[in-house]
């Protein structure tokens, strides 16, 4: 099965920094990888994905970058702000004809703290 | 509230007693998926529908564990004879299966479960 590596563990930027966070997958037929940050006590929210036909996405402040050969893939956040402090999780999935969409690897997270 | 709901948010129980817990997902969305996690962990994936088929369960789901989706809509998960290991938050989470469309998985707030 599918195994995610995430690294790093814990992330401390100044406001204002980039905050950068990488992920690792092992099976080549995932090609769906979306990203969630999950504040504390509350449920994941997805907050940018990208599919394998593209290499980057990018969605104001946040931007994801793929390399299918290397299989890994990273979140880059720009201009950190206080409320981005949450613990982010990567995920992957293969789509083998749309039928496993949302079973979901997850990797084991970063926790995230902007100081102000 | 159009998103995935579930209920109860906390459960504390007893060693040995059999609860249960419910997910609505969004309403349009015809597959289902439960994930456990642990602190300072990602979600597990345990179980997965697409309408009332149970289509895959994880090894992580001993046979204590039983979920249904009767009529493809709402689904409950239950634990017989809990242990303490079965501690964890709960995770409902619902997609649209489409091999065109995103097929974005979308989280419930969890039900956190603590056997005392």
């Amino acid at each position: 099965g599918e195994n995610v590596e995430q690294h790093p563990s814990t992330l401390s930027v100044q406001e204002g920094d980039s905050a950068v966070i990488k992920c690792t997958y092992s099976d080549s037929a995932s090609n769906y990888f979306p990203w969630y940050k999950q504040e504390l006590g509350k449920r994941p929210q997805l907050i940018i994905d990208i599919r394998s036909n593209v290499g980057e996405k990018k969605d104001q402040r946040i931007a994801v970058t793929l390399n299918k050969t290397a299989k890994h893939f990273s979140l880059h956040i720009t201009e950190t702000q206080p409320e981005d402090s949450a613990v982010y999780f990567c995920a992957a999935t293969p789509n083998a004809g749309g039928t496993s969409y949302g079973k979901l690897t997850f990797g084991q997270g970063t926790i995230l703290t902007v100081h102000p | 509230d159009t998103g995935v709901s579930q209920d109860p948010r906390h459960k504390i129980t007893k060693r040995g007693q059999n609860v249960t817990f419910r997910c609505d997902p969004i309403s349009e969305h015809n597959r289902l998926y439960w994930y456990r996690q642990t602190l300072g962990q990602g979600p597990e994936f345990l179980t997965y529908f697409q309408n009332e088929a149970q289509l895959e369960k994880s090894r992580l789901l001993s046979d204590r564990f039983s979920a249904e989706r009767p009529k493809g809509s709402f689904s409950t998960l239950e634990i017989q004879r809990t242990e303490q290991g079965d501690s964890a938050m709960y995770l409902c989470a619902s997609s649209l299966g489409s091999v065109i469309g995103r097929g974005e998985a979308f989280f419930g707030q969890g039900t956190r479960l603590t056997v005392v």
